[in-house]
């Protein structure tokens, strides 16, 4: 399967713990976006990186949230200090860059990681 | 917040019916795309019409945008069962963020 995969597909946890996601997008992809979705709304952006580079953060990556991409290829986001709002599917997709994909942008999803905080 | 809101929010139709979704957003875009979500899955990638497009076909959808309007419509033809699903329109404003509406949950009735 070469889409875009996450670890894990399932996490609870208690409030106030850390926790890690990982996702590896397609291999030929240097955009790489993570969003956040709660229950009945689409997904909000959260942070995107071009190759190893984080280019823009959204208001809603709070101080406890830290997303990297160490060599350009996986990334990891990290929630400190997790509080019971931070309950939602976190999802990851990527991309080629406009100009090599013939002008689309389409992201490629992840299947997600649900994150149940009790 | 979100920039687009889509309408209606629940759509309930009979297998073979066309269903027809509608995407309003707040700003100038580049583009905006169409996916669908399956129950807690992730997202698949419909259909991207541009700024300077007004119609784009593929398959049975069709997609029409008017930007006076900052409108889109997704139009499903002769609807199946495995269309059932969450559909979300996403507007790309900057070329590096996208925003996703709210999104129609549609069930097409075997």
């Amino acid at each position: 399967d070469t889409g875009v995969s996450q670890n894990p597909r399932h996490k609870i946890t208690k409030r106030g713990q850390n926790v890690t996601f990982r996702c590896d997008p397609i291999s030929e992809h240097n955009r790489l976006y993570w969003y956040r979705q709660t229950l009945g709304q689409g997904p909000e952006f959260l942070t995107y990186f071009q190759n190893e580079a984080q280019l823009e953060k959204s208001r809603l990556l709070s101080d406890r949230f830290s997303a990297e991409r160490p060599k350009g290829s996986f990334s990891t986001l990290e929630i400190q200090r997790t509080e019971q709002g931070d309950s939602a599917m976190y999802l990851c997709a990527s991309s080629l860059p406009s100009f090599l994909a013939g002008s689309t942008d389409t992201q490629y999803f992840g299947p997600g990681t649900r994150l149940t905080v009790l | 917040s979100q920039q687009g809101e889509e309408d209606p929010q629940a759509l309930s139709i009979q297998e073979g019916e066309n269903a027809t979704m509608n995407c309003s957003y707040k700003t100038s875009i580049n583009n905006l795309q169409w996916y669908r979500q399956n129950s807690g899955r992730g997202l698949v990638h419909l259909i991207l019409i541009r700024s300077n497009e007004r119609e784009k076909h593929s398959g049975r959808l069709r997609v029409t945008l008017d930007t006076s309007k900052k409108s889109s419509s997704l139009l499903i033809t002769a609807s199946r069962a495995a269309d059932t699903a969450s559909y979300f329109c996403a507007t790309d404003v900057t070329g590096n963020q996208f925003y996703f509406g709210t999104g129609t949950s549609l069930t097409v009735i075997p």
